[in-house]
């Protein structure tokens, strides 16, 4: 079965720009989840969606980072315009009605 | 709020040690407790969970168990090996259907042969 799959795999990009993450949850699940992980903070949640909804949005930094899923398939976390403190991983997840979360292989972003 | 706390890295052990990576919680209610993996340049992966007290999660050795009275779910090895390097990271989710991981800062395990 296919898992949760991120994409890009890795991202290197100009300050200002805009950059799109990308993310299709495992089949079925109804739960998606954004995270992101730096050596300073760890793994910080950002938002998350139920049955597409979302539900909490308060971990998202600032209005520079939007996110959205217009359908149970398909998520995007959009930065617009990028900082270098931007740099990170940024994790999507899934799960079906609360039970275990599962992690793609993230998204490698470098802001320059 | 719900939170995580686990022990500070690294941790270095040689090969066939005994691991004890600690994990305390606090929360509301009855929530489920988790052990993720990560190893370099990769996503994370369920190690093992527990979903009440006093049950015992296990897999590839390593094990833990939700302790109710100390708010606790340490993770343990008897026998370390060099493929177990990785970061370790202890996470809750509340009881409330489809709500989010909260997750500990993490611990590096570094085995050396």
């Amino acid at each position: 079965d296919a898992g949760v799959i991120q994409s890009p795999r890795h991202e290197v990009t100009e300050m200002g720009q805009e950059v799109t993450l990308r993310c299709k949850p495992i089949s079925g699940h109804n739960s998606l989840f954004w995270y992101r992980q730096t050596m300073m903070r760890g793994l910080e949640l950002l938002i998350y969606f139920n049955n597409n909804v979302p539900i909490d949005d308060s971990g998202m930094p600032e209005d520079r980072f939007s996110a959205k899923m217009p359908n149970a398939s398909f998520s995007t976390l959009k930065i617009q315009p990028s900082e270098p403190r931007d740099s990170a991983v940024y994790f999507c997840a899934s799960s079906w009605q609360g039970n275990t979360i599962y992690f793609g292989e993230g998204s490698w972003l470098t802001v320059v | 709020g719900n939170s995580v706390t686990q022990m500070e890295g690294p941790v270095t052990l040689s090969e066939e040690a005994f691991l004890t990576i600690n994990c305390t919680y606090t929360a509301t209610g009855y929530p489920s407790l988790f052990w993720y993996v990560q190893y370099p340049g990769e996503g994370l992966q369920l190690l093992l969970k527990a979903t009440k007290a006093d049950d015992k999660g296990s897999n590839k050795g390593f094990e833990a168990t939700y302790r109710k009275e100390t708010t606790s779910f340490h993770l343990e090895k008897g026998s370390v090996q060099v493929s177990d390097s990785a970061v370790y990271f202890c996470a809750l989710m509340s009881n409330q259907a489809g709500t989010a991981l909260i997750f500990g800062k993490g611990t590096t395990l570094s085995v050396s042969s």
